[in-house]
């Protein structure tokens, strides 16, 4: 089946760098999805994308749909301690498909 | 708008035995979406559900199943439970499935840890 490749699988960053982690697929997506989860909860969603080349942002974060439509990436810019947790994305091909997840950027943050 | 509710949060069972979950959609919203977490695995999809008709299904065991209410509010069971199911069982639901755009966007419940021993 498909399947995204999610890098990197952890990063440990200092409180106020920047962050970035990106998501590829050997085949096309319609949508991209960004989901935060914090430990014992479900994904909450951050960032949707839902065309080709797109550039969405959700206050310190921001993420781009790739033109390919086979990448996407997240940026956190001055990451601050509650930005741990891990980061999923995910691809759809289209709404009669079921989501598509990467196994998730697990992020530290040292004060 | 209340979010995704899943009961109970967590829940022990042992070897052999079955188990039911429950989820409730986001107000509004008529796709639910089941999926398996876990350490190894990560997010694999079990079933998707939109107006008490299972739309699609993922590549597991028929111990696993499903069902929607006329409410939108589903259940999941598993029957005959091995350790290999301990896992965290997450929700989703969406207003429409099958549209593309912000109508199909996932919204994710607190999940059920489930244990089995």
């Amino acid at each position: 089946g498909q399947q995204l490749n999610q890098s990197p699988q952890s990063m440990f960053i200092q409180e106020g760098e920047d962050v970035s982690m990106n998501c590829t697929s050997s085949s096309i997506f319609n949508t991209w999805l960004w989901y935060k989860q914090d430990p014992g909860e479900g994904p909450v969603l951050l960032i949707a994308l839902y065309k080709a080349g797109e550039l969405t942002s959700n206050g310190r974060l921001t993420a781009q749909f790739g033109i390919t439509r086979k990448d996407s990436f997240l940026n956190i810019s001055a990451s601050i301690p509650s930005d741990v947790g891990i980061y999923f994305c995910a691809g759809q091909n289209s709404g009669n498909t079921p989501l598509v997840f990467g196994k998730g950027t697990r992020l530290s943050v040292i004060a | 708008k209340a979010g995704v509710t899943q009961t109970p949060r967590y829940l022990i069972k042992t070897r052999g035995q079955q188990v039911t979950l429950s989820c409730s959609p986001i107000s509004g919203h008529r796709s639910v979406s089941w999926y398996q977490q876990t350490p190894g695995q990560g997010l694999q999809f079990l079933f998707e559900y939109f107006s008490e008709t299972q739309r699609n299904k993922g590549n597991f065991p028929g111990r696993f199943s499903g069902r929607q209410f006329s409410n939108s509010r589903s259940e999941m069971n598993v029957s005959t439970l091995e350790l290999g199911d301990s896992a965290l069982y997450l929700c989703a639901s969406s207003f429409i499935p099958g549209l593309a755009g912000d109508t199909d966007t996932q919204y994710f419940g607190p999940g059920t840890r489930l244990t089995v021993l």
